[in-house]
C-alpha cells in the first residue's frame, strides 16, 4: 500500500540556519504531495503542495520539489526562524479514481525546534 | 468564513463511559475525516466520508468506536464504553474534491483523557 516516510527527528537548529527535511513516499500512479505544519496547541495547516513531477512547492519561504525519479519530496528552507517550531508532516493523495481518492496518507512527522 | 468546528475542545472522563465528539466541516466541503493523534502512533486516519457516506472506516480501532454523518454539516464520533488507552487529541478534517481541489482543512482537535 501506499507510505510516507520522514528523516526521524526531532531537528534542532539555530535561527538562520539551512533546514532540510527529507520525505520519500512509495505510491502507485502519480500521487499529489503535500506538507503540512502542525504549531502547538493547534490543527494541522497545509503549508505547500506539488500535484505533479518536477513542480516545486513554496511558501513563507519553505520549498519541496516533487521528484518522481527518487520518489522524493524533502522540504527545505534557506533560513529558519524560532516562529518556524513545529511538526512538519509529509502526505501523499492518490490520483484522481478509485475509493481511497481525497484520503491523505501521513509520514509520522517530525518535530523541529528552532533556538534563538 | 469559519473553519472547520470541533466541540468540546478539552474532554476528561472516566473509563467506561460515553464520550461524543462532534465537528462541523466547512460549508460546501464533500470531504469529511476522522484522525486520532497520539505521541505512541503518530496521526491516524480512524474514517472518513463522501458526501456523508462513509467510505472507509479501516482504520477505527474496533467496535466501541462509531461514527456518523446524518447531513453535510455535521458528524459525530462516538466511544462507548472508552478506556484509558483511547486518551488522545482527535482532529476532524474536510476538503472540497468535487471542484479538484485537494487540500484538508483541519479543526483544533478535541483533546480527550479518559482517567
Amino acid at each position: 500500500g501506499d507510505s510516507v516516510t520522514q528523516m526521524e527527528g526531532p531537528v534542532t537548529l539555530s535561527e538562520e540556519a539551512f533546514l532540510t527535511i527529507n520525505c520519500t513516499y512509495t505510491a502507485t500512479g502519480y500521487p499529489s504531495l503535500f506538507w503540512y505544519v502542525q504549531y502547538p496547541g493547534e490543527g494541522l495547516q497545509l503549508l505547500l503542495k506539488a500535484t505533479k513531477a518536477d513542480d516545486k512547492g513554496s511558501n513563507k519561504g519553505f520549498e519541496a520539489t516533487y521528484r518522481k525519479e527518487t520518489t522524493s519530496f524533502h522540504l527545505e528552507k534557506g533560513s529558519v526562524q524560532v516562529s518556524d517550531s513545529a511538526v512538519y508532516f509529509c502526505a501523499l493523495r492518490k490520483g484522481a479514481g478509485g475509493t481511497s481518492y481525497g484520503k491523505l496518507t501521513f509520514g509520522q512527522g517530525t518535530i523541529l525546534t528552532v533556538h534563538p | 468564513d469559519a473553519g472547520v468546528i470541533q466541540s468540546p475542545r478539552h474532554e476528561v472522563t472516566e473509563m467506561g463511559q460515553e464520550v461524543t465528539l462532534r465537528c462541523k466541516p466547512i460549508s460546501g466541503h464533500d470531504y469529511l475525516f476522522w484522525y486520532r493523534q497520539t505521541m505512541m502512533r503518530g496521526l491516524e486516519l480512524l474514517i472518513y466520508f463522501n458526501n456523508n457516506v462513509p467510505i472507509d472506516d479501516s482504520g477505527m480501532p474496533e467496535d466501541r468506536f462509531s461514527a456518523k454523518m446524518p447531513n453535510a454539516s455535521f458528524s459525530t464520533l462516538k466511544i462507548q464504553p472508552s478506556e484509558p488507552r483511547d486518551s488522545a487529541v482527535y482532529f476532524c478534517a474536510s476538503s472540497r474534491q468535487s471542484t479538484g481541489e485537494n487540500e484538508q482543512f483541519f479543526g483544533p482537535g478535541t483533546r480527550l483523557t479518559v482517567l
